[in-house]
Order: structure tokens, then C-alpha cells, then sequence
């Protein structure tokens, strides 16, 4: 694709319960990245994804969230019993290494009621 | 580690004026920096990377490796500049590593 694609786009969940989240990068790039945007915040990052090395997980803030990728391609950010203070934008980016610039997907705006 | 300070959360100019948005990294290696910045409703885009040294919609960036700064600065601000601004860190090579950001400086222009 031409981008970095999120989805969905949108998504509002109960108190409780999962949700997963997916980010298609753009093809050849090895490094995929998720972060957290909490309205009027800045970037949170939560996991990065480096070709077929040990994940970086420094960035999840509970155990409530994983994130798995399969080789250099689609992502996707599993919450479980979300919780409102999950509620914000998470999002992807994909890049050609740790050096390189990074392409955001669009976010998907999760809200937790 | 590698990491990367932004002092100013918010940061307020008129048009016309002169702004200055300040980054501060933390590397022992050799960086590769970056602005990022998001304008409202719109995806978080690369604007511009000290390793092309480009002036991009008026801005530019220089690298202080003495001062461990990449600040980015405009000559005369305009409303169109106002939006959240990232600096990040890029280390290693192109098979490891990994950006990191800082919090972000939402900067808003005045009329």
C-alpha cells in the first residue's frame, strides 16, 4: 500500500472488555513501532518491533497489553479488560531501521465507555 | 540510553515573530535526529532531519553535538505553523535501534 494503514479507524468498547488493534506498514520496512496519544498529550511509546529480534516492550504499561508481529509484517496491539484510561489514539509506524524516517498510520481513536 | 527532552509543552508566538522550539538528546553514539510535527487532524508527518540539512517551510534545525541540542528554529511564524512538534532520536544502523520521541511542544501562532 502507499502508506501506513490503521484499523479501524474508530473504535468504542465497554469497560472490560478486548480489543485488538492492527497496523499494516509499509512493505519492506523492518522496524514497526506503536505508541499512545492521550488527548492533548504527547507521543507514549509502548512496543517496538525490530525484523526478527526480541521486541522491545519497555513502553506497555500494564499487562493488560500485548502486541505481536509475524516476520516484517502486520501488527496488531491486543488490550484486555480495557479500562477508560485506555481511552486515546494509538498509534503505528513503520520505518527502515532506527535511523531512518518513520511513516505514522492514521491512529485508530479508541474510547472506553 | 538514549533520550530526548522537549522543556516546553506549550510555547505561545505572535505571526511574525521569531520562534524557537527547544530538543535536547541524551546519546552516546552518534544520533541521527528528527522534527516531526502534527497538524490538527492530520497524520504525524517528518519535517525535517538533520542529516539533510534542508530548511523546510522556513525551518531549520541545527545539530550541537557540544550542547546535545537540535533546536528548531523560524524566522517569522506564521498561523499555518501552529501544531504539535516532535523531536526524535534515531540510533544505530539500519538494522537495529530505534526512534525515540520526545513529549512534544504544541505551539500555537497568534494573529
Amino acid at each position: 500500500g502507499a502508506g501506513v494503514s490503521q484499523s479501524p479507524s474508530n473504535k468504542v468498547t465497554e469497560k472490560g472488555k478486548d480489543v485488538e488493534l492492527r497496523c499494516d506498514p509499509i512493505s519492506g520496512h523492518t522496524a514497526l513501532y506503536w505508541y499512545r496519544q492521550r488527548l492533548g498529550q504527547g507521543l507514549e511509546f509502548l512496543i517496538y518491533f525490530q525484523g526478527n529480534s526480541a521486541p522491545d516492550k519497555s513502553g506497555l504499561p500494564s499487562d493488560r497489553f500485548s502486541a505481536e508481529r509475524t516476520g516484517e509484517s502486520v501488527s496488531t496491539l491486543t488490550i484486555q479488560r480495557t479500562q477508560q484510561e485506555d481511552s486515546a489514539v494509538y498509534l503505528c509506524a513503520s520505518s527502515l531501521g532506527g535511523n531512518t524516517e518513520a511513516f505514522f498510520g492514521q491512529g485508530t481513536r479508541l474510547t472506553v465507555v | 540510553a538514549q533520550r530526548v527532552t522537549q522543556p516546553e509543552k506549550l510555547l505561545s508566538v505572535f505571526k511574525g515573530a521569531p520562534v524557537e522550539l527547544k530538543c535536547n538528546y541524551s546519546y552516546s553514539g552518534s544520533p541521527e535526529l528528527f522534527w516531526y510535527v502534527q497538524y490538527s487532524r492530520q497524520r504525524l508527518q517528518l519535517l525535517l532531519r538533520h542529516i539533510s540539512r534542508e530548511s523546510i517551510k522556513g525551518f531549520t534545525a541545527d545539530l550541537n553535538k557540544g550542547e546535545t541540542s537540535f533546536h528548531l528554529k523560524k524566522p517569522f511564524a506564521q498561523e499555518e505553523d501552529s501544531a504539535m512538534y516532535y523531536c526524535a532520536l534515531g540510533t544505530g544502523g539500519t538494522s537495529y535501534g530505534k526512534l525515540t520521541f520526545g513529549q512534544g511542544t504544541i505551539l500555537t501562532v497568534h494573529p
